[in-house]
């Protein structure tokens, strides 16, 4: 089945600075992967995401990249404010349709 | 339109007890899926229904769980016998199908069991 390795698993960063979390799969099949950002006591809102034909998607200061040879993708989020803290969480499915979510990263922006 | 709803937000239950978990997936929507998070962790998947079968249910821990989709729409995740284990947040998500398309969480329900 589907193996996503989340990285790092906290992060801080000052506000305005960029962040970016890391996330590898194994399944070769994969063709889809969102990333979902989790507010504490809430639920999980996809922010943004990318599909296999794609290397590059952006929206507003969030952006994901794809790298399908090295099999990972990553979220970039730039001039950063304090309302980004959260636990973000990538996620892969498998050739079936389970999604397999990453460990999560807790990223604080320190006003 | 109305998002995922779940309910109860919060169940509290002893050891031994049996509990059902409510899910009302967005209108439309044919796949529903069941996770269960716990503190610090990522969502777990459950099950995946897409219209009114379990397409895989390989995520259920053991045969005290069990989900049902009866008409399609609404879900309700049964657990039998809980064991203090079994406390976390459940979660459940709708798509317009399965695969590769985005999956809308609800709010999940908060289990604890004493």
């Amino acid at each position: 089945g589907e193996n996503v390795e989340q990285h790092p698993s906290t992060l801080s960063v000052q506000e305005g600075d960029s962040a970016v979390i890391k996330c590898t799969y194994s399944d070769s099949a994969s063709n889809y992967f969102p990333w979902y950002k989790q507010e504490l006591g809430k639920r999980p809102q996809l922010i943004i995401d990318i599909r296999s034909n794609v290397g590059e998607k952006k929206d507003q200061r969030i952006a994901v990249t794809l790298n399908k040879t090295a099999k990972h993708f990553s979220l970039h989020i730039t001039e950063t404010q304090p309302e980004d803290s959260a636990v973000y969480f990538c996620a892969g499915p498998n050739t079936g349709n389970q999604f397999y979510f990453g460990t999560g990263t807790s990223l604080t922006v320190i006003p | 339109g109305a998002g995922v709803s779940q309910t109860p937000s919060n169940k509290v239950t002893e050891k031994g007890k049996y509990v059902e978990l409510r899910c009302d997936p967005i209108s439309g929507h044919t796949a529903l899926y069941w996770y269960r998070q716990s503190l610090g962790q990522g969502p777990e998947f459950l099950i995946y229904f897409q219209g009114t079968g379990a397409a895989d249910d390989s995520g259920l821990p053991n045969d005290r769980f069990f989900a049902v989709r009866p008409e399609g729409s609404v879900s309700t995740l049964k657990i039998q016998r809980t064991e203090r284990g079994d406390s976390a947040v459940y979660l459940c998500a709708s798509s317009s199908s399965g695969g590769a398309r985005t999956q809308y969480f609800g709010p999940g329900t908060r289990l604890l069991v004493l």
